[in-house]
């Protein structure tokens, strides 16, 4: 079975600072790669995706990933976060069985910007 | 809808009692997840709907619960006799289907058993 490891469970950082949440999945095979940031009180929105092509994949808010396959892992980048970036971000993985698809999430990461 | 509407956004109910949790997904999507998201634990999957095919019920944590599918758009997930360990926020997601993981989720459910 998938999983994802999220290397840390709270990352603080000062604002306009550099930020990387790290990433590592299990798989032997090919895989899809996702995050998604959770706001206070929202649900679940998405970031970006690895499906194929380029490894490093830019998304929404100034966020970027980098798929890595030798080191199995996507770790997740901003050069400058804002007061507004905090959140909780979840890494997943695909999981493609006997017909099923779905999503498998790590148990996230809290992301707090300072002043 | 242009979201995932989820009801109700909280329930409290008192241990031993049956709860009903309703996902109305994007229309024309035909896919359809449930997750559980506990304090600390990330998102647990419980149960996928695409179709008509056969639900894929393998997350679910124990016969208690169970979830359905009526016309291919509105879920309910019923959890019965409820425990204290099913506290949780209770998440819907859907997508347009196969191949699709761009999943838009709804709000969720907090469930609190007391």
């Amino acid at each position: 079975a998938q999983s994802v490891t999220q290397l840390d469970s709270q990352v603080p950082v000062f604002e306009e600072a550099p930020v990387e949440l790290r990433c590592n999945y299990s798989s032997s095979v090919s895989v899809y790669l996702f995050w998604y940031v959770q706001y206070p009180n929202q649900g679940l929105q998405l970031l970006l995706k690895y499906l194929s092509g380029s490894t490093l994949v830019k998304g929404i808010n100034g966020f970027e990933a980098e798929f890595n396959k030798s080191q199995t892992s996507f770790h997740l980048r901003k050069p400058s976060v804002h007061i507004s970036d905090t959140a909780e971000y979840f890494c997943a993985v695909s999981d493609i069985r006997g017909g099923s698809e779905k999503l498998v999430f790590g148990k996230g990461t809290k992301l707090t910007v300072n002043p | 809808g242009a979201g995932v509407s989820q009801s109700p956004s909280n329930k409290v109910t008192e241990k031993g009692k049956d709860v009903e949790l309703r996902c109305d997904p994007i229309s024309g999507h035909t896919a359809l997840y449930w997750y559980r998201q506990s304090l600390g634990q990330g998102l647990e999957f419980l149960i996928y709907f695409q179709g008509n095919s056969a639900p894929d019920k393998s997350g679910l944590p124990s016969d208690r619960f169970s979830a359905e599918r009526t016309g291919g758009s509105v879920s309910t997930l019923t959890i019965q006799r409820t425990q204290q360990e099913d506290s949780a926020v209770y998440l819907c997601a859907s997508s347009r289907g196969r191949g699709d993981y761009g999943y838009t989720f709804g709000s969720g459910t907090r469930l609190t058993v007391v």
